[in-house]
């Protein structure tokens, strides 16, 4: 399983774009880039998968650039609710143990 | 849809008590897992089953925890006898578990367990 390194927490004023950044040095072929979000007192919910160029959703962007070694997360305009733990993870494929790091604590500021 | 559903939401218990967690996942889902996550860190995998088989249960601490999951469907971990350090959110979660690209597992609320 590819490890991945991330910031442990970020702050950003409401309406901001955020932007998180993971790395995944020994990211392998078949691996795909794969985002959670987790609020207090729930679960971790997906929100983004990619392999490589930019993928989006209703929720975010994801940006991976051509040696895939990192990714990042785009949270466009964020709002007081999107203050989370946001978790970045290089699953194989659909029987690889799921495994998450530490997370990157984001702060919305009002 | 119905979600994954965890059964109870909270327990308290002394520590060597024994303690069971029940999880029914989505209709259809193959793969089930159980984390453990500790205030403050992020969910640690316990045991991935495949329909009735176990997949990953490296993390398991099998002195203590347990699980199994019957006929591929609903699963229970116990814990017994439970530790001060087992106090925790014990997440279920249940994803498709096909060998394809969408590895997008969905979680139950959790269970909280606090050992005194």
């Amino acid at each position: 399983l590819a490890k991945t390194t991330q910031p442990i927490s970020m702050d950003s004023y409401e309406g901001q774009e955020v932007n998180i950044t993971c790395s995944h040095n020994n990211i392998a072929t078949n691996d795909y880039i794969t985002w959670y979000q987790q609020f207090p007192s729930q679960g971790p919910r997906f929100i983004i998968q990619g392999y490589k160029t930019k993928v989006t959703n209703e929720v975010a962007s994801l940006f991976i650039p051509a040696d895939r070694k990192s990714s990042t997360l785009s949270l466009p305009r964020v709002s007081l609710s999107d203050t989370a733990v946001y978790y970045c993870l290089v699953p194989l494929w659909g029987n690889t143990p799921l495994v998450f790091g530490k997370g990157t604590r984001l702060s919305v500021i009002a | 849809e119905a979600g994954v559903a965890q059964s109870p939401r909270y327990k308290i218990i002394e520590k060597r008590q024994s303690v069971a967690f029940w999880c029914n996942p989505i209709s259809g889902h193959a793969t089930l897992y159980w984390y453990q996550q500790i205030l403050g860190q992020g969910p640690k995998l316990l045991i991935q089953f495949q329909n009735n088989g176990v997949v990953d249960d490296s993390q398991l601490p099998k002195d203590r925890f347990s699980a199994e999951r019957l006929k591929g469907v609903d699963s229970t971990l116990k814990i017994q006898p439970a530790k001060l350090e087992d106090s925790a959110v014990y997440l279920c979660a249940s994803s498709l578990g096909r060998r394809e690209v969408n590895t997008e597992a969905f979680f139950g609320q959790g269970t909280r367990l606090t050992v005194v």
